[in-house]
């Protein structure tokens, strides 16, 4: 079965500060998302990643296949970044038993910045 | 990016009626589209997977019966939640992608409540 952990479930953070959030998970994987869920429900895919480091603004996402770990960072965070992120993966054709191969999904991580 | 409209975003119904629930991609053709489910302070699920022109496969504990897909061309799924009751009030979501490798991207999702 295909695990995915995230950490830290909740942060506070004061604006400005680095942020990282970590994801493992247990099988082999397709690719790797980060998405953000605003309060509203709404979800935003971040970053679609299957190997290295993508950079997009304030946003960075890593991925280590070996390890599977993957992190997100944001850099001089602002209040606006307050939402859920949410790492989910698509497992690789081989592990996901011949069956749906949706995403499976972290419970992810609630990031509030204050001002 | 591509964009995925989902419709509608929120629908209150009365227990034991139907609800439709569109997902469309605008500017892409969807191989495949998937439909998930959130509760209230819990991840994402997925419920199903569909591929267009063949019946859909559906998660362990997901009633076929009760939550019909349709995904009948390249750019149209549909969740048909049928007889619906109070439990089933939750927010569904879908995503698509093109195929396989590339990166699945999200409708706004839908509030449905039952009453």
């Amino acid at each position: 079965k295909n695990e995915v952990e995230q950490s830290p479930q909740n942060l506070t953070a004061q604006e400005g500060e680095f942020i990282t959030i970590n994801c493992s998970y247990s099988v082999g994987i397709s690719a790797l998302h980060w998405l953000q869920q605003h309060p509203g429900g709404g979800i935003v895919s971040l970053f679609m990643l299957s190997s290295g480091k993508k950079k997009h603004g304030r946003l960075i996402a890593t991925i280590n296949i070996q390890e599977k770990h993957s992190s997100l960072h944001i850099t001089a965070s602002h209040p606006r970044d307050s939402a859920v992120y949410i790492c989910a993966v698509f497992p690789s054709k081989y592990d996901s038993g011949g069956g749906a191969d949706g995403l499976t999904f972290g419970k992810g991580t609630h990031l509030i910045i204050q001002p | 990016g591509a964009v995925v409209s989902q419709h509608p975003s929120r629908v209150i119904c009365k227990s034991g009626t139907s609800v439709k629930i569109e997902c469309r991609s605008l500017d892409f053709q969807a191989t495949t589209m998937f439909w998930y489910r959130q509760f209230p302070k819990q991840s994402l699920m997925l419920m199903a997977t569909s591929n267009e022109g063949s019946k859909a496969t559906y998660e362990q504990g997901v009633e076929k019966d009760k939550f019909l897909i349709n995904h009948a061309s390249l750019t149209l799924s549909t969740l048909t939640v049928t007889s619906a009751h109070p439990e089933d009030s939750s927010f569904y979501i879908c995503s698509a992608r093109e195929d396989h490798y590339t990166e699945a991207f999200f409708g706004q999702g839908t509030r449905l409540t039952v009453v």
